[in-house]
């Protein structure tokens, strides 16, 4: 009974380099989300998708890409990391509608150096 | 003005205090609204939805009203292991863009 699954959990990045995030869901949902959480701030949306194959900007997409090649997965890149981008990120997942609200992963907590 | 604002707190109150907790949400086409609880250093996880008459799961009662956009949350006798950050969220124009506050954090002592 997984749920949402992110991977790695702890992440130390030198300014410049790339990584991806993976996250993976078993409860078939439709939708999938990343966002990322710094102090004050709340979460914000990086990207989110609505379907395989399909991905959009939230709130603060820049620096990032994502991919959605299967349903259940969805990946979050960072093509030259910054240490701007030192924060926790978070995957979520639902169905269409959010009567039920979202399952989260654990979380990543990335630093960049 | 952020979209979704909370007090951040902390709020320290003793064990079977009754504690409560608003959020104010700026765009009045706001559709759907919850409120989640996130542990230190843990993932956000739903508490409760908010509905428009006001609903309640046992000790928790959450409360919403349109006309001043705010919603509330209600926590009765309340025990250690409440002690969290309750975050407040709103859906602005779909339910899949939801839009969270920064959170108020409470600490319950004994």
């Amino acid at each position: 009974n997984a749920g949402v699954t992110q991977t790695p959990k702890f992440r130390v990045l030198k300014t410049g380099q790339s990584m991806t995030l993976l996250c993976a869901q078993d409860m078939n949902h439709e939708y999938m989300y990343w966002y990322r959480q710094d102090p004050g701030m709340g979460l914000r949306l990086i990207h989110y998708s609505v379907g395989e194959g399909t991905t959009a900007k939230g709130e603060v997409p820049d620096g990032y890409n994502v991919s959605r090649l299967k349903k259940q997965n969805f990946l979050l890149g960072l093509e030259s990391a910054a240490p701007s981008q030192t924060s926790v990120y978070f995957c979520a997942s639902s169905s269409p509608g959010t009567v039920y609200g979202y399952t989260f992963g654990s979380g990543t907590r990335l630093t960049v150096v | 003005r952020k979209e979704v604002e909370q007090d951040p707190g902390p709020f320290n109150v003793p064990e079977g205090a009754t504690v409560a907790f608003n959020c104010t949400y700026s765009n009045s086409a706001s559709q759907s609204f919850f409120w989640y609880r996130q542990d230190c250093r843990k993932e956000p996880k739903l508490l409760m939805s908010v509905y428009s008459s006001g609903n309640e799961d046992g000790r928790f009662t959450a409360q919403l009203n349109r006309a001043s956009q705010y919603i509330s949350l209600l926590i009765r006798d309340s025990k250690l292991s409440d002690s969290a950050t309750y975050l407040c969220v709103v859906t602005p124009y779909n339910n899949n863009d939801m839009r969270f506050g920064a959170g108020t954090r409470l600490t319950v002592k004994p």
